[in-house]
């Protein structure tokens, strides 16, 4: 069980939007502004699409948003695409023992 | 360009021993601290273990401490993870370059993976 909590999956049609939900607890995700969001194709290399909660690195598209509110981290895609159809991963910094890097179980997302 | 090319992985015994190696190029290598993260079948992503630029901290998953170790060597641009007394440790074993110098999250480059299965 991933420390982590996201849907197993999404799905929307292209154009639509979006949006994934990365539940932890105040030791992690409501302590920190330290949220990541990856993108994994299969066989593939993850890529990070959000890192500090809401910041894009340079050559992500902003039709991907973060956000947080009090244990919860969001993931919006707006203006869905064919190829965003991925899963994605959330992470956070969680002060548990002496500092650990969590990870949510992974949300399938699947352009209809 | 960031390339982060693991190698090493394969099949192993139960209770055996690997050491996965992760060759970098396209960046300052020690400027950035390093992780190893793994995927089991199945299963979403785990921190193992995450490494400071200079090399002097290390950071453990509770899991992985006292089974894994993780180390790397700044002449070669080359980052490693030792495996000791494996069981059930199947899964592709992912190297990533980290956003800060010794931060614990946050990969902005990742490697394609090297695949450990571990079977008798």
């Amino acid at each position: 069980q991933s420390a982590l909590t996201q849907p197993a999956s999404v799905s929307g049609s292209p154009g639509q939007s979006i949006t994934i939900s990365c539940t932890g607890t105040s030791s992690d995700i409501g302590a920190y502004n330290y949220v990541y969001w990856y993108q994994h194709h299969p066989g593939k290399a993850p890529r990070l699409i959000i890192y500090d909660v809401n910041i894009r690195p340079s050559g992500v598209p902003d039709r991907f948003s973060g956000s947080k509110s009090g244990n919860t981290a969001s993931l919006t895609i707006s203006g869905l695409q064919p190829e965003d159809e991925a899963v994605y991963h959330c992470s956070a910094y969680g002060r548990e023992s002496v500092g650990a890097a969590l990870f949510g179980g992974g949300t399938q997302v699947t352009v209809l | 360009e960031v390339q982060l090319l693991e190698s090493g992985g394969g099949f192993v015994q139960p209770g055996g021993s690997l050491r996965l190696s992760c060759e970098a190029s396209g960046f300052t290598f020690d400027n950035y601290a390093m992780t190893w993260v793994r995927q089991a079948p199945g299963k979403g992503l785990e921190w193992v273990a995450t490494i400071s630029g200079h090399g002097r901290n290390t950071y453990y998953a509770d899991s992985m401490r006292g089974r894994f170790t993780i180390s790397r060597d700044n002449s070669k641009n080359r980052l490693f993870l030792q495996l000791h007394s494996l069981t059930e440790h199947t899964a592709v074993y992912y190297c990533a370059k980290n956003l800060l110098f010794d931060s614990l999250v946050g990969s902005d480059s990742w490697g394609q993976g090297a695949l450990l299965i571990v079977s008798s």
